[in-house]
């Protein structure tokens, strides 16, 4: 069965300090991977995707993410937070179901508080 | 401009009742979907509709039916609502092939 798993339920930074958070997925189609950020009260918005080609992703607000298929993940990077990125992260996996259609099998999400 | 919007933004309401959830997109996708996340904040696919057709309906009770009148539109009704339907809907849509999928604000749902 398809699934994501995220590691880390809540993670606790200070400014300026170095964010790395794990996703694993199970499948063993193509992969198309993505990270989403859930600011506090607001709505899913796209960091950035992984669908082929150079695995080192960049994404919005200097966001990055590493496709290593031999480990089945695709973690998240960022070289230094800020307050502003506080919110919910959610890594998600596409599901193929026939043909072209497909839907997103999410992980339980992190919580990442940055302290001021 | 509000790429995909729902209505209401909140709602209450007693066990037993029905209520809706509309969602609307103004981005030319033909595939929409609708998304619950409890309170733990896990994010599960409920229903796809593909050009107005149901895609997938994942062991949702009958109690939810969704309807596509066109294809920016996808609403949520519950009938006989119960407290464990308590979540954040969440309407998204994205092209068919799928590149991403673009997310409304979500619709608190609390029953009480």
């Amino acid at each position: 069965a398809q699934s994501v798993s995220q590691h880390n339920h809540h993670v606790i930074l200070s400014e300026a300090a170095s964010l790395e958070l794990g996703c694993n997925y199970s499948y063993g189609g193509t992969v198309n991977l993505f990270w989403y950020v859930q600011y506090p009260g607001q709505h899913l918005q796209l960091l950035l995707k992984y669908f082929s080609g150079d695995p080192l992703v960049k994404g919005i607000k200097g966001f990055e993410a590493e496709f290593i298929k031999s480990k089945f993940s695709f973690n998240l990077r960022k070289p230094s937070v800020q307050w502003s990125d506080t919110a919910e992260y959610f890594c998600a996996l596409l599901s193929y179901y026939g043909g072209s259609q497909g839907n997103l099998i999410f992980g339980k999400g992190t919580k990442l508080s940055v302290k001021p | 401009d509000t790429a995909v919007s729902q209505t209401p933004k909140y709602l209450v309401t007693q066990m037993g009742n029905d209520k809706s959830i509309k969602c609307e997109q103004n981005l030319g996708h033909d595939t929409m979907y609708w998304y619950k996340q409890d309170s733990k904040k896990f994010l599960k696919i409920m229903f796809s509709y593909n050009n107005k057709e149901l895609i997938i309906n994942e062991t949702v009770p009958n109690r939810f039916s969704p309807k596509s009148p066109d294809k920016a539109h996808l609403n949520l009704h519950i009938n006989s609502l119960e407290l464990g339907d308590s979540a954040v809907y969440f309407c998204a849509s994205s092209h068919t092939g799928y590149t991403e999928a673009f997310f409304g604000q979500g619709t608190r749902l609390t029953v009480v």
